[in-house]
Parts: structure tokens; sequence; C-alpha cells
């Protein structure tokens, strides 16, 4: 497709099972962006990816968050042991080096949900 | 990042203008306004962005006042599918943080029939 592809769109797990979230970015666009929704609240940036650079961590919350990109393709975001203030929408970006227009292109979101 | 505030929620009625206000008082000057909606569970949308000049595109108009310290985005004609959570967004234009966007709350606009 010609978006930002998110799977899986729904995720249902226990409190400490670990989970992965995996987003295909737009074709060409060398940033990815990773953001946290809660539940009634505004965006939350994770981590950022730009090309083979070392990617800006400093949002994600703890050490048991994790992002992995492979050059300017997939990306996925593993949560081990996962706890119930987890739950939320994950939400994946890509733009085009962002020296450019700024304009980030969203995925719809995994939404996972701790039990 | 300046910050930026914004009204909690808005009501516009179907066919008219909707005129959504934000305050950036302590933008710097290589900082942008962007504005993105997010419609109920899909990810955000950009709308438009502007430094200091007025903007227009198919979607909206960004009016950014002369001290640039506020701005407002204009919806000419709302429908209910411009029903959603606006936000607005200052942003370095280049150099370190520059891909940062930092969303706050937003407004929720509600466009009445």
């Amino acid at each position: 497709g010609a978006g930002v592809s998110q799977s899986p769109s729904n995720k249902v797990t226990e409190k400490g099972k670990d989970v992965e979230l995996r987003c295909d970015p737009i074709s060409g666009h060398t940033a990815l962006y990773w953001y946290r929704q809660r539940l009634g609240q505004g965006l939350e940036f994770l981590i950022y990816f730009q090309g083979n650079s070392a990617p800006d961590k400093s949002g994600l919350p703890s050490d048991r968050f994790s992002a992995e990109r492979t050059g300017e393709s997939v990306s996925t975001l593993t949560i081990q042991r996962t706890q119930q203030e987890d739950s939320a929408v994950y939400l994946c970006a890509s733009s085009l080096y962002f020296g450019r227009t700024g304009e980030l292109f969203f995925g719809e979101g995994s939404r996972l949900t701790v039990l | 990042d300046a910050k930026t505030t914004q009204p909690t929620s808005m009501d516009c009625a179907e066919g008219r203008a909707a005129n959504l206000p934000c305050n950036h008082s302590t933008i710097s000057g290589n900082e942008y306004v962007y504005w993105y909606r997010q419609i109920h569970s899909q990810g955000p949308q950009y709308i438009i962005h502007g430094l200091k000049n007025n903007e227009t595109n198919e979607m909206a108009s960004l009016i950014i006042t002369e001290d640039r310290k506020s701005s407002t985005l204009i919806l000419p004609h709302a429908t209910l599918r411009d029903t959603a959570v606006y936000y607005c967004i200052v942003r370095v234009g280049s150099g370190a943080g520059s891909y940062q966007l930092t969303f706050g709350k937003g407004t929720k606009l509600s466009v009445i029939p």
C-alpha cells in the first residue's frame, strides 16, 4: 500500500508478557518515528530513526522498551515484561528527511491492552 | 520547543467557517507553526504549516499574527468529516531536534449538523 502500515492493529496481552509491534514506512521515507498515545491524551514521542544515523531514543520511558530499524525499511518496537500502564495506541510515522516539509505520515496505530 | 495553548473544545455549525486559535507566545524566530488533526481511531494527519506569512492549501488557511505569538487555523466550510482533535505544534525548522513534533492535547472540534 501507499501509506504507513502497522501490525497488529490490536493486541491484548497479559501482564509480564513481551510484545512486538511492527511498522512498514512509506517507501523512500528515510525518517521513522514511534509515538505512544494513552486514552484521552496527546502523543508522546518515543524514538526517531533517520537513515543510518544513531536513533534518538530519548523518549523511551524505560529499559523495557526498545526499537530496531534495518536501513530505511521496517521497524519493530518491542516492549518487554509489559505492565498495565503500557496500555495505549502505539503510532508509527514516516517522513522524508526532516529538513524538508516536516510533514509526517502516520499509520493507523497498534492498540495494546495489557490485562 | 515553545509550548502551545489551545482551547479544549469547540463547536462549529456545518457549512460555517471553523476558526481554531492557538497561542505560542514563546515561539522562537526559527520555529514553524504546524497543524495536524486526528480523526477518531486514526493516526494524525498533516494539515498545514507556516513560519510568518499566512498560508493556504486545499484543506485550510493558517493566519499567523505579525508578532507570531498566536495563530488561527481556518476551515472555510466545515463538514461533519472535519470533526476531530486539532493539534497546534511549533517545531524548529532545521538542525538539532527539528524532527521532533510535540503533540499536546489539542482542540476537540465538533461540527454540528
